[in-house]
């Protein structure tokens, strides 16, 4: 079965560190994959996005993610976080197998705590 | 702001119930997604429609059903409420499906008493 894991339910980090949200994927083919952010009693937001071409991938707020093809991740990077980036992060995957509808794979979200 | 509008904001209601959740997608994205976010389940796909016909089913029980309508909003209709289904209901919509990004309303949160 096709799915998307962030093994980590919680990451905390202080402020000014680098931080890392994980996410691995086992789906057929190569797919688009999608971080997406939650803020307390918001919606989720679009953060950044995979579809093809440089593995390293800039997006909102300072975001970046890395696509290892052989490792099967897409984690997301900051190199200095900052409190506001406490929230809620989600990793998503569409495949592009035949089969598919044009529904994502969603993880179960990551909860990131920064400290001042 | 997205630019996706959701109605009501909050709802409460009995079990047993029937309840209806309106979704405005932005100006121009055909596509409309309805998720369930519960405390543990996470983020449910629950179904896709685009340009007015189903596109995808996820985790949809029968008591729930979708329409998009001509003019593209969108309603969740939810029925026999039992307590389980007290949640946040999010709307989401894209110009299609594939690599596009979705943008997510502000939600409703449903409580069933």
């Amino acid at each position: 079965a096709q799915s998307v894991a962030q093994p980590e339910d919680q990451v905390n980090v202080a402020e000014g560190n680098p931080l890392t949200v994980k996410c691995t994927y086992s789906v057929s083919g190569n797919p688009y994959l999608f971080w997406y952010v939650q803020y307390p009693n918001r919606g989720l937001q679009f953060l950044l996005k995979y579809i093809t071409g440089d593995n390293l991938v800039k997006g909102s707020y300072g975001f970046e993610a890395e696509f290892n093809k052989s490792q099967t991740s897409f984690h997301l990077k900051k190199p200095s976080a900052l409190v506001s980036d406490s929230a809620l992060y989600f990793c998503a995957v569409r495949p592009l197998n035949m089969d598919s509808n044009y529904q994502l794979i969603w993880g179960a979200g990551t909860k990131l705590i920064i400290k001042p | 702001d997205s630019g996706v509008t959701q109605t009501p904001k909050h709802l409460i209601t009995a079990t047993g119930q029937r309840v209806t959740l309106r979704c405005s997608p932005r100006s121009g994205d055909l596509s409309v997604y309805w998720y369930q976010q519960s405390l543990d389940q996470g983020l449910q796909f629950l179904i896709q429609y685009y340009n007015g016909e189903e596109r995808a089913k996820g985790n949809i029980l029968e008591r729930f059903s979708a329409q998009q309508f001509p003019d593209l909003h969108s309603e969740l209709n939810l029925s026999s409420l039992e307590l389980g289904d007290s949640a946040l209901y999010f709307c989401a919509s894209s110009v299609g499906g594939g690599w596009y990004e979705q943008y997510f309303g502000p939600g409703t949160r449903l409580t069933v008493t």
